[in-house]
């Protein structure tokens, strides 16, 4: 059974970076798969905010207004967040999950996640 | 970006009757469409993949359709662990994208 954690700050101030990580257990994240993270504002709905396939490939999600990346590190069994120049409206709840992949190489549904991490932008 | 739309945005249901739930794609996914099962303060939890395949452990009271753009999840039987918000999500072109949801709560 694959598990995911998410860790990070709960508080970021605006105009910071906020940085999250997500380690993966029983599942090596350099066998397969794309890595995701999805957030949910409180009381909204799910938004995609980007994946890394295990060769290192990624797609973001080109709405977003705060500039993302995201990164593998193999060693740790982990991926990782970040989000520059933060502002409130980045204030939700981060969840990390796996993505399928097909044997075209594209990106599936999300079939494990991760309980997901509060994290609150304010002063 | 694909835009999915989901209605209604509340579905009130008895338990014991059916619900079904309704999901809309601006443009063709074919049939690369998920439906995810949210309770409050839990990780979403995939039901339904492929528009109509039961994810692992889902019970068979749990359906899902296609017709073109639209999409169905059907509860044959509410049961009290359903009442729940509902997503659908479109994986067939980056950048993915969710529904706004559907809240199925008791009537």
């Amino acid at each position: 059974q694959v598990q995911l954690q998410e860790s990070g700050p709960g508080l970021v101030k605006p105009s910071e970076t906020l940085s999250l990580t997500c380690a993966v257990s029983d599942y090596s994240i350099s066998s397969g798969y794309y890595w995701g993270w999805i957030r949910q504002p409180p009381g909204k709905g799910l938004e995609w905010l980007g994946s890394i396939y295990h060769s290192g490939t990624t797609y973001y999600n080109p709405s977003l207004k705060t500039p993302v990346t995201i990164s593998l590190d193999s060693s740790k069994n982990q991926f990782s967040l970040k989000l520059t120049s933060v502002t409130a409206a980045d204030t939700a709840v981060y969840f990390c999950a796996r993505q399928g992949v097909n044997h075209y190489g594209s990106g599936l549904n999300f079939d494990y996640w991760g309980q997901g991490t509060l994290v609150t932008v304010s002063s | 970006e694909i835009v999915m739309t989901q209605s209604p945005a509340t579905l009130s249901v008895s338990p014991g009757e059916r619900a079904t739930l309704s999901c809309r794609a601006s443009q063709s996914v074919n049939s690369n469409l998920a439906w995810y099962q949210q309770k409050p303060g839990q990780a979403p939890r995939l039901l339904i993949y492929g528009a109509s395949t039961r994810a692992t452990a889902i019970p068979a009271r749990f359906s899902g359709s296609a017709s073109g753009t639209e999409f169905t999840l059907t509860i044959s039987s509410l049961q009290s662990e359903d009442f729940a918000v509902y997503y659908c999500q479109q994986y067939a072109h980056w950048p993915l994208t969710f529904g706004g949801g559907t809240k199925v709560e008791i009537k």
